[in-house]
């Protein structure tokens, strides 16, 4: 079983659309979630963090936790075709080693105008 | 304030050589992050460094190694280069180990031929 498992892509939502992206996680000690987004040939920008279980919003993006479930996700609201890039989702995981950021494979976003 | 910095931006080795990559946290930021994100593949983590000394290691092999300098920066080094090896390597910094994500810089292409 991967540590982070993202649903398979790649996504494709009309404009204006909500764009949900989901991802599981096998480490029921894990505290800490993120989103990022990647554009082609770009690295990675962080776009939510998330700690406590339920929603927290910023703008058009709502990011929602489930710690029981092991699940987080993301909603896009009001999709633009600038949203359009590859979606990670990390999980810090800790291990006697130290923690460390744990990534999905990515979720691919295509918004169409 | 000047983002995570790496040098060089592309580089072109031949296998069996060593190549030598570079980072330079934010401001402030003690630790430093490696990962490797071959074409297609997601990020994987390669090595954590905090106020000089490494404190997590991915699943990588022996010839993959770096450090970290007092001022912060943070070297990667790739012995014995494969052609497999061949990737976009990324670093990130963070001011409190991940509770508050990291921050990516743009990367160093290496090519290995």
């Amino acid at each position: 079983q991967k540590e982070v498992e993202q649903n398979s892509g790649p996504l494709s939502v009309p404009e204006g659309a909500i764009a949900s992206l989901n991802c599981t996680y096998s480490d029921r000690v894990s505290q800490s979630f993120f989103w990022y987004r990647q554009y082609s040939g770009k690295s990675p920008e962080l776009i939510m963090s998330i700690y406590s279980n339920g929603d927290k919003e910023d703008g058009r993006f709502t990011a929602q936790l489930n710690k029981a479930s092991q699940y987080v996700s993301l909603l896009i609201r009001d999709s633009q075709p600038s949203d359009s890039a590859t979606y990670l989702c990390a999980v810090n995981i800790e291990e006697t080693s130290g923690s460390r950021l744990t990534f999905g494979e990515g979720t691919q976003l295509t918004v169409n105008p | 304030e000047a983002g995570v910095t790496q040098s060089p931006t592309h580089l072109i080795k031949t296998r069996g050589q060593q190549a030598t990559l570079r980072c330079s946290p934010i401001s402030g930021h003690t630790s430093v992050y490696w990962y490797q994100q071959a074409l297609g593949l997601g990020l994987q983590f390669l090595l954590w460094y905090d106020e000089g000394e490494e404190r997590n290691r991915g699943n990588f092999p022996p010839r993959f190694s770096g450090r970290q300098f007092p001022n912060y920066s943070s070297e990667l080094n790739v012995n014995a280069l494969e052609l497999e090896d061949s990737a976009l390597y990324l670093c990130a910094s963070s001011a409190v180990w991940t509770n508050y994500g990291y921050t990516f810089g743009s990367g160093t292409r290496l090519t290995v031929v």
